[in-house]
C-alpha cells in the first residue's frame, strides 16, 4: 500500500539550531515524488520543498533541505538555523501517478515548536 | 501573482443543507485537486480535475459529494445534505501540469466547514 509515515508527533528545537523531521514512505512505483508542507496555526498549507525519485541531488530551498535516501525509503526534512516562525505542523507527502491520475498521500504530521 | 483562492474561508451549515466551496487555481494552472483534513489528521485526497474533466474521484464519498471544474469560472466542490461528519477543512490545490514545476501542488487557504 502507498503510505507515508511520520513517527514524531512533536519535536522541540532551540532557536538557531538545526532540526530533522523524519519521513518514511512505502511505494512500489518507480516514479514518484516527495513533498514537505508547513501548516502554521493560521491553517494554510505552505509548499516548502520537492524531491523527485529520479533526482540524484538532494533538494534544497533556502534553510530547508531534503535528505533523500532512496534505498531506505526516507525523505527527512532538515531545517537549519531554526526561527520562532518555524513553529508549525509539518507534513510529508508522496506524489502518486496511477493510470493518468495524480494525487498526494500525506503523513499525519509533526508539530515543531521552536523555543527562544 | 495571486495564489490559489478559496471562498468562503469559513462556512457554517445546518444538517441537511447544501455546502458549495469554490476554488480558483493559480494563473496558468489547469489542474485542480481537492483534499479534506479532519482535526488532528493529515490531508486526504478527494478528487482531481482538469478543465471540464474529472480525472480521478476515487477519494470522494459516493453519495452527496460532487465536484466540477468548468471551462470558465472556479472549481466547485458541492456537498448535499450535509451531516456533522462533513465538518472539516477542505483544501484546494492547483498545479501547472506541464513544465519543470508540473508536479508542484500549491494549496489555497482552505474552507473550514462546520455543520451544526
Amino acid at each position: 500500500a502507498q503510505k507515508i509515515t511520520q513517527t514524531q508527533p512533536g519535536m522541540f528545537v532551540q532557536e538557531k539550531e538545526a532540526v530533522t523531521l523524519d519521513c518514511t514512505y512505502d511505494t512500489s512505483d518507480q516514479s514518484y515524488g516527495l513533498f514537505w508542507y508547513k501548516q502554521p496555526s493560521s491553517g494554510e498549507m505552505i509548499f516548502l520543498i520537492y524531491q523527485g525519485s529520479y533526482d540524484e541531488q538532494n533538494a534544497t530551498e533556502g534553510r530547508y533541505s531534503l535528505n533523500f535516501q532512496k534505498a531506505r525509503k526516507s525523505a527527512n526534512l532538515v531545517i537549519s538555523a531554526s526561527q520562532l516562525g518555524d513553529s508549525a505542523m509539518y507534513f510529508c507527502a508522496m506524489r502518486l501517478t496511477q493510470g493518468g491520475s495524480e494525487k498526494l498521500v500525506f503523513g499525519k504530521g509533526t508539530k515543531l515548536t521552536v523555543n527562544p | 501573482n495571486a495564489g490559489v483562492m478559496q471562498n468562503p474561508r469559513h462556512l457554517v451549515r445546518r444538517r441537511g443543507q447544501e455546502a458549495r466551496l469554490r476554488c480558483s487555481p493559480m494563473k496558468g494552472h489547469s489542474h485542480v485537486y481537492w483534499y479534506r483534513q479532519l482535526p488532528e489528521e493529515g490531508l486526504k485526497f478527494m478528487v482531481y480535475l482538469q478543465k471540464e474533466n474529472i480525472i480521478d474521484e476515487s477519494g470522494m464519498p459516493k453519495e452527496r459529494f460532487s465536484a466540477e471544474f468548468p471551462k470558465e469560472g472556479p472549481s466547485i466542490l458541492r456537498i448535499q445534505q450535509v451531516v456533522r461528519g462533513d465538518s472539516a477543512a477542505y483544501f484546494c490545490a492547483s498545479s501547472p501540469g506541464e513544465g519543470v514545476a508540473r508536479y508542484e501542488q500549491y494549496f489555497g487557504p482552505g474552507t473550514r466547514l462546520t455543520v451544526t
